[in-house]
């Protein structure tokens, strides 16, 4: 398995650009986590899904930030419009359950900067 | 709610010498546990997971980690680092139906 893929590995786009991020999870895992990741705030969770429907978008930072995941694989996250305070790597997830027992896979992340 | 405390934001350590990573959680019931790294430009890997059964657990890499439910700890060792472990480690837990929750992370430095 080619483990969880994500696209693009580095992206940078001026403020008030549209910027989506996508990611392929692994054949057979039915739950996907998008984090993000700064030097400030760690590892957070924005948002994740179970069996392509979104179970808790809590973490997603505001109105700005959305995400999709029209089949079991792919999934995208869209920051529109884009702002500097974006800036930060972009992890997706996968797992079989919700991590309990198994784990997530986590991808190589895209790291976005937003100039 | 579960939670994750990372105690050592940085720790340095000489090629060689061991290696305890510290892991303390908050969770009501028996919890799973995880241990990743993450080296630098890259995502997280797992190294290790308990759920059950024995309390010393062997990972990838020559790392084990030991839960200790007495002290709500689950400590990553290593008997002998190398240059290579130079990353940054996080401690997850999580269990039944709730999500991963994660440390915030203990960034170790080799020294030669």
């Amino acid at each position: 398995d080619a483990g969880v893929i994500q696209s693009p590995r580095h992206e940078v786009t001026e403020m008030g650009q549209e910027v989506t991020l996508r990611c392929k999870p692994i054949s057979g895992h039915d739950y996907l986590f998008w984090y993000r990741q700064t030097m400030m705030r760690g590892l957070e969770l924005l948002i994740y899904f179970n069996n392509n429907v979104p179970i808790d978008d809590s973490g997603m930072p505001e109105d700005r930030f959305s995400a999709k995941m029209p089949n079991a694989s792919f999934s995208t996250l869209k920051i529109q419009p884009s702002e500097p305070r974006d800036s930060a790597v972009y992890f997706c997830a996968s797992s079989k359950g919700q991590g309990r027992g198994y784990g997530y896979t986590f991808g190589s992340g895209t790291r976005l900067t937003v100039v | 709610a579960q939670s994750v405390t990372q105690p050592d934001i940085h720790i340095t350590v000489s090629e060689g010498a061991s290696l305890e990573l510290r892991c303390n959680y908050s969770y009501g019931a028996t919890p799973y546990l995880f241990w990743y790294v993450q080296s630098p430009g890259q995502g997280l890997q797992l190294l290790l997971k308990y759920f059950s059964g024995d309390t010393l657990v062997q990972g990838i890499k020559g790392f084990e980690a030991e839960f200790k439910r007495s002290q709500s700890s689950f400590n990553l060792r290593k008997p002998s680092v190398h240059w290579s472990d130079a990353a940054e480690y996080f401690c997850a837990v999580g269990g039944g139906a709730q999500k991963l929750v994660f440390g915030q992370g203990t960034r170790l430095t080799i020294n030669p």
